[in-house]
Order: C-alpha cells, then structure tokens, then sequence
C-alpha cells in the first residue's frame, strides 16, 4: 500500500456515460497528478496540480476534465469518451518532484 | 521529446542472474528515478539518484548515474521470480517541475 486509494478499481463505460475516477491521499503531500497508461505506450502525464491549483494540462481532450477541491482528493470527470480512451489510469502524489507515490489505478474500457 | 528511453525493452533471465537495465535522456536532470511495476497495477517507487550522485544501493537494487553520457542504469543482482515486472525510469528534468517516464523494460525472471 503506497497510502494512495483510487476508485473505482475497474470501470465499463459507453461513450454517452458521465462517469467521474476518484483519487485521495492522506500523505501530505502538494501535488497530485493523473496519468493515462495505454498498451505499449509511455506513461503519459495528463494533470497536475500543486496546492489545489491545475499547473499542467497537457494537450488532454475537454472530455477529460480534472477537478481537485483539496490536496487530498483528486477526480477525473470522464463524458463522451472514446473507445480509444480505454486505458489504466494511474493516480500519483508527491512533495515537489521527488518520489510519486501511485495508486493502484483505474481499468477502463469504454464500449 | 525529453522523454528517457529504457534499453532493452525486454529481458529474460534465469532466476539468480543478474539483470541489467539502462536508460538514457536528453537534456540535465535534478534527479532520475526508478519505479516498477507489476502487471496492471500502480507504479511503485524503487530508488532516487540526484544529479551530484554517480551510485547508489538499496538492497539487491544498484542504480549507476552517468551525467556526461545522460544515462542510468539499475543492476539487479541474484534475481528472484517476483522480481518480474516492468521497470521505469522516469527524469526530473531541471525547469520542468514534472517527472517524465521512459517506456519501461519488460523484465521475465524465469524459475
């Protein structure tokens, strides 16, 4: 256990659906980030935020939409997904850059 | 891209060898990271190098740091079955403020 909890754990979905991932950390730590993990690709940084405030967003699609209330708890707001967004998603907290401490992330399959 | 690139992308041995990965990169780092992970699950933090640092040991684990040559490498020594798994290395590039995860060597330790 890395103190990282992400839920759900699995999750199916159509690409009409809402559906919201959930990420919380009792560490201490400033940073969250999510991660999108796709088969045979790099892991690629999708958000990060730093006390509370959205300080990356790389180039990820308005269906993703990030929200972070406190520097505890992290989502992921999914709508109108596409087939091709079915991935492992991978929450992570840190102070600053050193170590990420990850979640046990997220499989989701979008039909 | 700053993204590191592991070599190989995969590696089978027979357990109670030794297995050897390495990685390279691009531009100067504070500090380059190791992670594995095990298969659909989150990543989990192995060992740390700064930048000043050319060795350090944790366990089994020695990971080398060769700034002239923008490479690194984690040597796991007397291999055991649970050691498979994918390794990462991932650099924390000076400016950046994020991580950046090469594509991960897919190890196979073979009883």
């Amino acid at each position: 256990e890395t103190g990282v909890t992400q839920t759900p754990r699995h999750l199916v979905m159509g690409m009409t659906n809402k559906k919201s991932l959930k990420c919380e950390q009792h560490l201490g730590h400033n940073a969250m980030y999510w991660y999108k993990q796709s088969a045979k690709k790099p892991l690629e940084l999708m958000f990060v935020y730093n006390f509370k405030e959205q300080t990356e967003n790389n180039s990820v699609p308005s269906r993703f939409s990030p929200e972070c209330p406190n520097s505890s708890h992290l989502f992921l707001h999914l709508h109108t997904l596409q087939p091709e967004d079915s991935a492992l998603y991978l929450c992570a907290s840190s102070v600053s850059t050193d170590t990420q401490y990850f979640g046990p992330g997220t499989r989701l399959t979008v039909l | 891209s700053q993204q590191g690139e592991e070599d190989p992308q995969a590696l089978s041995i027979q357990e109670g060898e030794n297995a050897t990965m390495n990685c390279s990169y691009k531009t100067s780092i504070n500090n380059l990271q190791w992670y594995r992970q095990n298969s659909g699950r989150g990543l989990v933090h192995l060992i740390l190098i700064r930048s000043n640092e050319r060795e350090k040991h944790s366990g089994r684990l020695r990971v080398t740091l060769d700034t002239s040559k923008k490479s690194s490498s984690l040597l796991i020594t007397a291999s055991r079955a649970a050691d498979t798994a994918s390794y990462f290395c991932a650099t924390d590039y000076q400016g950046a403020q994020k991580l950046v995860f090469g594509q991960g060597t897919r190890l196979t330790i073979n009883p």
